[in-house]
């Protein structure tokens, strides 16, 4: 059961243009919603988050927008670089009865910016 | 700093080995997670570890043996393994009672099994 689910699998894009990575999620519980960006050998690194009262967040050439009553949010790469050529996952995290939380990650896009 | 440091790096066992995985953070964090990663794929949820105690266990395979010594240190003891256990292995800590969630992760431990 895929409770966040990521598209496109994979993309494509030409140094200087726009990322996008678009994710859908059903669970009301979840309250956080991080990306990650993980290059092969790596562990994941947290790459920008959102609350969920919170439509849009800017951090330098990474944006999220934010749909609450869509279920939706989206991560736009602006000017991209060939080192962000990496994949990405979404994900969203509920807090837990005893202690941290529980991160639910959509498939992951795998990203490739062309020089 | 948000320094997760997991040893060894990378790790080739036969199956009928014993062999365990260190994990580390000096965040402070309460909470400690293993995560287990097949090539293009998502990392999966093994255990939960809160306050040093196993709060979560998404029905590993007894052939994997979670331990917290302390409030700093998670080991992930491994014991007659599978060829399809090879991964690479993920930990994470989080500070549990914050409003923003985050985990923060290693780089994990690349496993070999044959």
């Amino acid at each position: 059961q895929q409770q966040v689910k990521q598209s496109p699998q994979s993309l494509i894009v030409q140094k200087g243009g726009i990322s996008i990575i678009n994710c859908a999620y059903e669970n009301t519980a979840f309250d956080y919603f991080p990306w990650y960006q993980q290059f092969p050998g790596k562990g994941p690194a947290l790459l920008i988050a959102i609350r969920p009262d919170v439509s849009e967040k800017k951090e330098g050439r990474f944006t999220i927008s934010f749909n609450k009553s869509a279920k939706q949010f989206s991560l736009h790469i602006m000017d991209s670089q060939p080192g962000d050529s990496a994949t990405y996952f979404c994900a969203a995290t509920q807090r837990l009865k005893a202690a941290g939380n529980k991160l639910t990650f959509g498939g992951g896009t795998r990203v490739l910016v062309k020089p | 700093d948000t320094e997760v440091t997991q040893t060894p790096k990378h790790l080739v066992m036969g199956m009928t080995n014993k062999k365990s995985l260190k994990c580390e953070q000096h965040m402070g964090h309460r909470a400690m997670y293993w995560y287990k990663q097949k090539a293009k794929k998502p990392p999966e949820l093994m255990f939960v570890y809160s306050y040093e105690k196993l709060s979560i266990n998404e029905s590993v395979p007894s052939r994997f043996s979670p331990e917290c010594p302390n409030s700093s240190l998670l080991n992930l003891h491994l014991h007659a393994l599978q060829p399809e256990d090879s991964a690479l292995y993920l930990c994470a800590s989080s500070q549990p009672g914050q409003g923003k969630n985050i985990q923060y992760f290693g780089a994990g431990t690349r496993l070999s099994v044959l």
